[in-house]
């Protein structure tokens, strides 16, 4: 069975403080991605990335950043936390199969909620 | 504004009743996604559908495409406790996924 786990599942944090999200997996994946989920918004794409040291943006990327130094290893910082970041973070990794990444099957991790205060 | 609509926004029935939920959109999509996720975890792959009119069983679960790729619907039949969850569909396109806000399923014995 393919696993993702995360650093955390619960954090509190202050605003300004800088934060690190870990995600791993152990299934040799090409693809990490991580999506913040808020209610009524459902899950909205931050940054991902399709190989080591590769990353792209995706939907709300401003006050975040990623490395991935690692293929089993995909980070995601929090330059200054502020209140609005308070969420629920997702990581998810994908295969890499010949169909394309944003048909692939996501695997998701059990997601980190951060608050900040 | 999301790209996928998606209806009800919540939805509580009684062990045994069917149910449906909806994922529209105005926009043509390559192919369409269905997770569910629990409490305290994160969404699970149900179903990817990929050609219009598809329809894909998965035991109770019934999952139809729309003809122009622009919609989805996901029928459970005869609902049992365990398929309570935040239903969640996903489209694919211009080389991102774009998911919609959920149903919330409650299934009550």
């Amino acid at each position: 069975d393919v696993k993702v786990t995360q650093s955390s599942r619960y954090l509190v944090k202050r605003t300004g403080e800088k934060v690190f999200l870990e995600c791993v997996q152990d299934m040799d994946h090409e693809n990490m991605f991580w999506y913040r989920q808020d209610p009524g918004l459902g899950l909205r794409l931050i940054y991902f990335s399709y190989d080591v040291k590769m990353k792209e943006k995706g939907d709300i990327p401003e006050g975040y950043s990623v490395s991935r130094e690692k293929k089993e290893r995909f980070s995601l910082i929090l330059e200054s936390a502020s209140t609005n970041q308070t969420s629920m973070y997702l990581c998810a990794s994908s295969l890499g199969e010949a169909g394309g990444m944003w048909t692939d099957t996501q695997y998701f991790g059990p997601g980190t909620r951060l608050t900040v205060l | 504004t999301q790209l996928l609509e998606q209806s009800p926004q919540f939805l509580s029935i009684q062990e045994g009743e069917n149910l449906t939920v909806y994922c529209n959109s105005s926009s043509v999509f390559s192919s369409l996604q269905w997770y569910r996720q629990e409490p305290g975890e994160g969404p699970v792959l149900l179903v990817t559908v990929v050609t219009g009119g598809e329809v894909k069983k998965l035991k109770r679960l019934t999952f139809q495409f729309g003809d122009a790729r622009k919609d989805s619907s996901l029928h459970i039949t005869a609902a049992q406790p365990g398929d309570t969850g935040l239903y969640l569909c996903a489209g694919a396109r211009d080389y991102k996924l774009s998911f919609g806000a959920g149903t919330t399923v409650t299934v009550r014995a």
